[in-house]
């Protein structure tokens, strides 16, 4: 059974502590991204990798960070220099980058007091 | 700079009554636009991909049609089932890609 998974659901921290979310595909997808989704607003991107060992930042990537050490897992820091990390985070993944749609995991509801 | 608008923000329908999403662009090149339905605390679904001005696609009970400035989602006879919120994406030539702030669908029975 095919698809994207994340996990927690739902992650609560408090101001100050970095925090990991994880991301894991079995798809065979090439490429993966982060997004940002907020109340009113369109999906914003923090992060997207092409292929292994690369990675490039998105429109919002100050305060994360990401590694692909491997194929199948993406995974997102959230560090305390994001000065406004509540947020519900999407995984998506894509068999390339171009012309190809994304597949979005579940996501995690991250919320920091 | 690269827009993608969607409206209306909000649409409450009866059960049974036709309308349209709409999803307009602005953007440098259009390699593809992409349509999702996204369930409360879930992550979005694919519905379709359009590539070409012209085309249209169709499932069930919607249908995606592309012209050069705009996209509209279909909803033919809808069931409160559909009920959701409808994004739209753009993607462009140096594949970045645009959402649209969704339309949230209301079906009543």
């Amino acid at each position: 059974d095919g698809g994207i998974t994340q996990s927690p659901k739902y992650l609560f921290r408090k101001e100050g502590q970095n925090v990991t979310l994880s991301c894991e595909q079995n798809l065979n997808h090439d490429a993966m991204y982060w997004y940002r989704q907020d109340p009113g607003q369109g999906l914003r991107l923090i992060y997207y990798s092409q292929i292994v060992n690369d990675f490039q930042k998105g429109d919002i990537a100050e305060g994360y960070s990401v590694s692909r050490e491997k194929k199948e897992s993406f995974p997102l820091t959230v560090t305390s220099a994001q000065k406004n990390p509540t947020a519900f985070y999407l995984c998506a993944s894509s068999i390339m980058a171009s012309s190809y749609e994304q597949y979005f995991g579940p996501g995690t509801r991250l919320t920091v007091t | 700079e690269d827009q993608v608008t969607q409206s209306p923000e909000a649409l409450r329908l009866q059960e049974g009554e036709s309308s349209s999403l709409n999803c307009s662009y602005t953007v440098s090149g259009l390699r593809g636009l992409f349509w999702y339905r996204q369930d409360p605390g879930k992550g979005p679904e694919f519905l379709f991909t359009l590539y070409s001005a012209g085309e249209e696609k169709e499932k069930e009970r919607l249908k995606a049609t592309l012209t050069k400035k705009e996209s509209f989602l279909h909803i033919t006879a809808p069931k409160p089932e559909d009920s959701a919120t409808y994004l739209c994406a753009v993607q462009m030539r140096n594949n970045d890609m645009r959402f649209g702030a969704g339309t949230r669908l209301t079906v009543k029975p």
